[in-house]
């Protein structure tokens, strides 16, 4: 079975930091660029950042950008998340999603992990 | 950055209507678009990929068209459990950018 699942999530303090992983099984992980959404409580979905297969192409949300990063791990089939300098507003449910072969969309998803930033 | 706008915000329709999304990007993304339906608590689901290519496993009432900067997402004919929010999002260039979401309600 195609599956992803996302850990790591939590309560944190404004201006600490989190590192989310997404475990990746059922399919070939380094075949395939991979994403970061989120949704934030009763709003829409935001995409946060993504990797392609080899990790030669990222890109980031302007929100997140030069706090946020991507990367992967293909021989453990992981991708995570450092998130650093948190911010109230990135308060959300942060879903780990799979790209389709042909990037042009994104075709499985994970359940997500929630990312709480309170004092 | 692309924007992403979907119109309407929300829509009460009925089962069997017809019901017709609209998406328009701020620039030409050519066929880069996707539609996913996500249901409360559920995550999103991928329905049609570049522009108007049905994902596998989704019923043919679901249809998209549209290239360069508009764009549609049609229900032919509506069912119980399409009661949902529809939304964009462009694939054509980092960073990728959703609209902002629309619900199908019951009327």
């Amino acid at each position: 079975e195609v599956q992803l699942v996302e850990s790591g999530g939590g309560l944190v303090q404004p201006g600490r930091s989190l590192r989310l992983s997404c475990a990746a099984s059922g399919f070939t992980f380094d075949d395939y660029a991979m994403h970061w959404v989120r949704q934030a409580p009763g709003k829409g979905l935001e995409w946060v950042s993504g990797i392609s297969w080899n990790s030669g192409s990222i890109g980031y949300a302007d929100s997140v950008k030069g706090r946020f990063t991507i990367s992967r791990d293909n021989a453990k089939n992981s991708l995570y998340l450092q998130m650093n300098s948190l911010r109230a507003e990135d308060t959300a449910l942060y879903y780990c999603a799979r790209a389709t072969v042909t990037t042009e969309g994104m075709d499985v998803w994970g359940k997500g992990t929630t990312v709480t930033v309170s004092s | 950055d692309i924007q992403m706008t979907q119109s309407p915000s929300s829509v009460s329709a009925s089962v069997g209507d017809r019901v017709t999304i609209t998406c328009r990007a701020s620039q030409g993304i050519s066929s880069w678009l996707a539609w996913y339906q996500q249901k409360p608590g559920k995550a999103p689901k991928l329905l049609i990929y570049a522009a108007s290519s049905l994902q596998s496993g989704v019923p043919s009432r679901f249809s998209g068209s549209g290239s360069g900067t508009d764009f549609t997402l049609t229900i032919s004919s509506l069912q119980p459990e399409d009661f949902a929010t529809y939304y964009c999002q462009q694939a054509n260039s980092f960073p990728l950018t959703f609209g902002q979401g629309t619900k199908v309600e019951i009327k």
